[in-house]
């Protein structure tokens, strides 16, 4: 199995901080990565896929980048409703793993 | 709007059954990949299974293999999950979750429904 490591584990950050998370696979994905956010008590949702793509909705202050084994998810300009955890998840070979999270708080 | 709405949890107590069901509505549900995805309290992600946009084709994450059965009814665009030889470890709110067309992020999920396994 593909294990995703996920850092940090939590995060605190103030409003109008650009915020950077990482997630490591064990081995190359190629690209095949997705971001999600979880606010608390609700579902996940789909921010990015394949890396880079932006889901539809989701406000352009989220982006991500990387490629082989390294991929991070970054937030400009820190809003309060971005406090959720986040999650990447590795869909390049099944079972598709999930990194552990990380946590997102307000300073 | 794309509507994945789960039934069926509940308390079950070890060894028994459960099956978990997936109404889904605002998309063409046959033209889609669908998966369940779960989460123990206050635990992460964890992929269980995924079922092709015919029902040809299944994925099990191995702890679940031999005893989970995913399955799809187009017809009544409805995703299933039978859960047998349930353990204690397999407690956790259970997310339907829709594919992306051609790819395995999932950008539409359910409200969840939980599962407790105790005696």
């Amino acid at each position: 199995d593909i294990q995703m490591t996920q850092s940090p584990a939590s995060l605190s950050a103030s409003l109008g901080e650009t915020v950077t998370i990482e997630c490591l696979a064990s081995e190359d994905i190629y690209s095949n990565l997705a971001w999600y956010q979880q606010k608390p008590g609700k579902s996940p949702q789909l921010l990015i896929y394949y890396a880079n793509s932006l889901n539809d909705g989701v406000p352009s202050r989220f982006s991500g980048s990387g490629s082989g084994t390294q991929y991070s998810l970054k937030i400009n300009s820190l809003q309060s409703e971005d406090v959720s955890i986040y999650f990447c998840q590795q869909n390049y070979d099944s079972p598709w793993t999930f990194g552990g999270g990380t946590k997102l708080e307000l300073k | 709007e794309v509507q994945l709405v789960e039934s069926g949890g509940g308390l079950v107590q070890p060894g028994r059954s459960m099956k978990l069901s997936c109404a889904a509505s605002g998309f063409t549900f046959n033209n889609y990949d669908m998966a369940w995805v779960c989460q123990a309290p206050k635990k992460g992600l964890e992929w269980v299974a995924t079922i092709s946009y015919d029902g040809s084709s299944t994925y099990y994450r191995d702890s679940v293999k031999g005893r989970f059965t995913i399955s799809r009814d187009n017809a009544k665009s409805t995703l299933y999950l039978q859960m047998d030889s349930l353990r204690s470890e397999d407690t956790a709110t259970y997310y339907c979750a829709r594919h992306i067309r051609g790819g395995a992020a999932s950008d539409y999920w359910g409200q969840g429904v939980m599962v407790t396994v105790s005696s």
